[in-house]
């Protein structure tokens, strides 16, 4: 089974300033990671898969990075609102499984 | 706009059995994979099993924990997704998000419901 690790588990940023979280897969998995965030209350929204295609509506100061084991969420210059949890999610084809990281919380310095 | 509304969560006895639905909306339904995920009260986030489309065969996979117990089935006719869960844990207590599953590659969820809570406890 593949084991997905972020770090840090916290991460605390001031507004204006470029916030990068990572990922890491056990094993290889290519491309096929994706990342999410999570606010209080709320269902998880999509923000990258294919480890750096931008989903539909993302801002273009989240981006993605990485391939293999290794992968960056990278927000380039923090607004109010993306203060949030982020989790990466990686998929494997055989059995298929999809696993998640335990999270990242990016809060307000 | 998509929506996915999911329904039928509840309290319920460990070794009870409770049927989730998910109505959606927004797009052609019997042409996307589908996929319930999961979260336990202030964790993270679990995928529970997704069903192709019928086209692709209607084959459903599950994860480990709930293979045996869970089962999701379509109706296209009513563009709603079914999570039958059944041998209830207490640690099956979380908040169950229907999804889409991505069109490139099926390895992401793209859309997400707003989540039904389900809680066992005796």
């Amino acid at each position: 089974e593949i084991v997905m690790t972020q770090s840090p588990a916290t991460l605390s940023v001031s507004p204006g300033e470029r916030a990068t979280l990572s990922c890491r897969a056990s094993q290889s998995i290519s491309s096929n990671l994706a990342w999410y965030q999570q606010k209080p209350g709320q269902a998880p929204r999509l923000l990258i898969y294919g480890a750096s295609t931008r989903a539909t509506g993302i801002p273009a100061r989240f981006s993605g990075s990485g391939s293999g084991t290794e992968f960056t969420l990278t927000i380039s210059s923090l607004q109010s609102e993306d203060f949030a949890v982020y989790y990466c999610q990686q998929f494997n084809d055989w059995p298929p499984r999809y696993t998640f990281g335990q999270g990242t919380k990016l809060e307000i310095k | 706009e998509v929506q996915l509304v999911e329904s039928g969560g509840g309290l319920l006895k460990p070794g009870g059995s409770l049927r989730l639905s998910c109505a959606a909306s927004g797009f052609t339904f019997s042409n996307a994979w589908m996929s319930w995920v999961r979260q336990a009260p202030g964790k993270g986030l679990e995928w529970i099993g997704r069903i192709k489309t019928e086209t692709d065969g209607g084959t459903t996979d599950y994860a480990a924990p709930v293979k045996g117990r869970f089962t999701i089935s379509r109706d296209d006719s009513k563009n709603t997704l079914f999570l039958q869960m059944n041998s209830l844990k207490i640690e099956d207590t979380a908040v169950y998000y229907c999804t889409t599953v991505g069109v490139m590659g099926a390895t992401y969820f793209d859309y997400w419901g707003q989540g039904t809570l389900v809680t066992v406890s005796s």
